[in-house]
């Protein structure tokens, strides 16, 4: 079965710094889907990004990217010119493309200081 | 579109009595998952829907839940007794390929 780790449970940042949160998995298939989730006091899951195993190319929404290297089976996230907003929950996950359903890593808390 | 629809979004119940947790996925999607948030566990798959049919519920605790999908516009998840250690967060979540979920706002369950 595929694994998730996110081996900080808490992180901080200043307010317009960048942060980088690391997650990484264990799976012996070669196609696959990797997110990052966020989930604010509100308990909403909202997604951040998404990346697909079979592309090179790390994914980009404005001011979250991914770090992905497949080799290595890691999948950061870097968070640029952070706001108050991003502080939140941050969840990775996998999504095989065989069996459609998604695991998630145990999450880190995400602390933006002022 | 107003994404998935849980409900109650809060429900407080005692040990023993039966709850029923509601879901309406976000129309056109042809899959329905069901997970479990705590604090000790993080996020549980608990079962999955294709096109209406469960295609894994090795996530179900034990059988006291049960999770059904009568259409596509719908889906329950019973607790049956309910029990103490069930309380927690209750997500519903739908997807069309593999363009990752949309969540619902989640159910927290408090059993006393």
């Amino acid at each position: 079965a595929q694994t998730v780790t996110q081996s900080q449970p808490e992180m901080s940042v200043q307010e317009a710094e960048t942060v980088t949160l690391s997650c990484t998995y264990d799976t012996s298939e070669s196609d696959y889907y990797l997110f990052w989730y966020k989930q604010p006091p509100s308990r909403q899951m909202i997604l951040v990004i998404r990346q697909e195993a079979y592309k090179q190319q790390n994914a980009t929404e404005n001011r979250f990217s991914v770090n992905f290297q497949k080799a290595a089976k890691s999948f950061s996230l870097k968070i640029s010119d952070s706001q108050l907003g991003d502080a939140a929950m941050y969840f990775c996950a996998y999504r095989s493309a065989n069996n459609n359903d998604m695991r998630f890593g145990a999450g880190t808390r995400l602390t933006v200081k002022p | 579109d107003a994404g998935v629809i849980q409900s109650p979004r809060h429900e407080v119940t005692e040990m023993g009595q039966e709850v029923t947790l509601r879901c309406k996925p976000i129309s056109g999607h042809d899959y329905l998952f069901w997970y479990r948030q705590t604090m000790m566990r993080g996020l549980e798959l608990l079962i999955y829907f294709n096109n209406n049919v469960p295609i894994d519920d090795s996530g179900m605790p034990e059988d006291r839940f049960s999770a059904k999908m009568p259409n596509a516009s719908f889906s329950t998840l019973k607790i049956q007794p309910s029990e103490p250690r069930d309380s927690a967060v209750y997500f519903c979540a739908s997807s069309f390929s593999v363009r990752g979920y949309t969540f619902g706002s989640g159910t927290r369950l408090t059993v006393v």
